[in-house]
C-alpha cells in the first residue's frame, strides 16, 4: 500500500521569499517521488523526480527537493518565488506496477507582488 | 515537437450520450493512462494500458472505456452510465510502467454535462 500527503491546501508568500511546499508519503516498497506542477485548465509538468540516486534533487525553475527516508519527506523548496510561480503543485509516490501511482490532493501556492 | 495532444480542449455532452475523448502521443512510449481530476481530490486513475489491444481498469473505471488499437491513440468514452461526468480528463504516458519512469501528461479536456 502506498499514499502521499501533501500538508498544506494552500500556501501564500511574497515574491522575492522562499517557497516551501510538504509532501510526506508511505510505501512498501521503495518508492520514487515526483514533483508536478499545473497551472489552470493546462497539464501536469514535471518539475523533478527521485528515483534512488542523488537525496538532493534538482529540478527546473530553479526547484528542488530532498528526500528523507527517515522522515518519509519530500518536501519542494525553491530559495526564490517568482510571479509565474503560482500554480498548483501535485506530490506523487510511485512503486511497483503501471497502477501504482498515487497523486497528493495538490497545493495551491498563491505569491504576492 | 514530441509529446501528448488531446482534443477538444472542451467538451459539452447532454445527459444519455456517449461522447469520445482524443488522446495521441508521437513519445514511442508503451504506456497510456487515463486521469479524472476533480477539485481538491488530486488525480484518480481511470484506465491504463501497457501495450497495444491491451487495458486495464484502474480505481474508477465504471461508466468509462477505451481502446487501444494503436500504439499513439488511447481515446476514452465516457457513456451515460457514468453518474457525474463533469470533470477535467488527463492522458498520460511513460515509455513503460515502470515505477523509474515519469508520465508526461497532455493538455486535458473539460467536459460539462448539460
Amino acid at each position: 500500500a502506498q499514499s502521499v500527503t501533501q500538508l498544506d491546501s494552500h500556501v501564500s508568500v511574497s515574491e522575492g521569499t522562499p517557497v516551501l511546499l510538504r509532501c510526506n508519503y508511505s510505501s512498501s516498497y521503495s518508492p520514487s517521488l515526483f514533483w508536478y506542477v499545473q497551472h489552470p485548465n493546462k497539464g501536469l509538468q514535471l518539475l523533478l523526480k527521485y528515483t534512488s540516486a542523488a537525496t538532493l534533487v534538482k529540478g527546473i525553475n530553479g526547484f528542488e527537493a530532498e528526500f528523507k527516508k527517515s522522515e518519509t519527506s519530500f518536501h519542494l523548496t525553491k530559495p526564490s518565488a517568482h510571479m509565474s510561480d503560482a500554480a498548483e503543485y501535485f506530490c506523487v509516490v510511485r512503486s511497483g506496477g503501471y497502477q501504482k501511482v498515487t497523486f497528493g490532493t495538490g497545493t495551491k501556492l498563491q505569491v504576492i507582488p | 515537437d514530441g509529446g501528448i495532444t488531446q482534443s477538444p480542449k472542451y467538451l459539452f455532452r447532454k445527459e444519455g450520450q456517449n461522447v469520445t475523448l482524443s488522446c495521441e502521443q508521437n513519445l514511442n512510449h508503451d504506456a497510456m493512462y487515463w486521469y479524472r481530476q476533480d477539485p481538491g481530490q488530486g488525480l484518480r486513475l481511470i484506465y491504463y494500458s501497457q501495450i497495444v489491444n491491451d487495458f486495464q481498469k484502474g480505481d474508477i473505471a465504471e461508466g468509462y472505456s477505451v481502446s487501444r488499437e494503436k500504439k499513439e491513440s488511447f481515446p476514452l468514452t465516457v457513456t451515460s452510465a457514468q453518474k457525474n461526468p463533469t470533470a477535467f480528463y488527463l492522458c498520460a504516458s511513460s515509455m513503460t510502467g515502470d515505477s523509474l519512469n515519469e508520465q508526461f501528461f497532455g493538455p486535458g479536456t473539460r467536459l460539462t454535462v448539460l
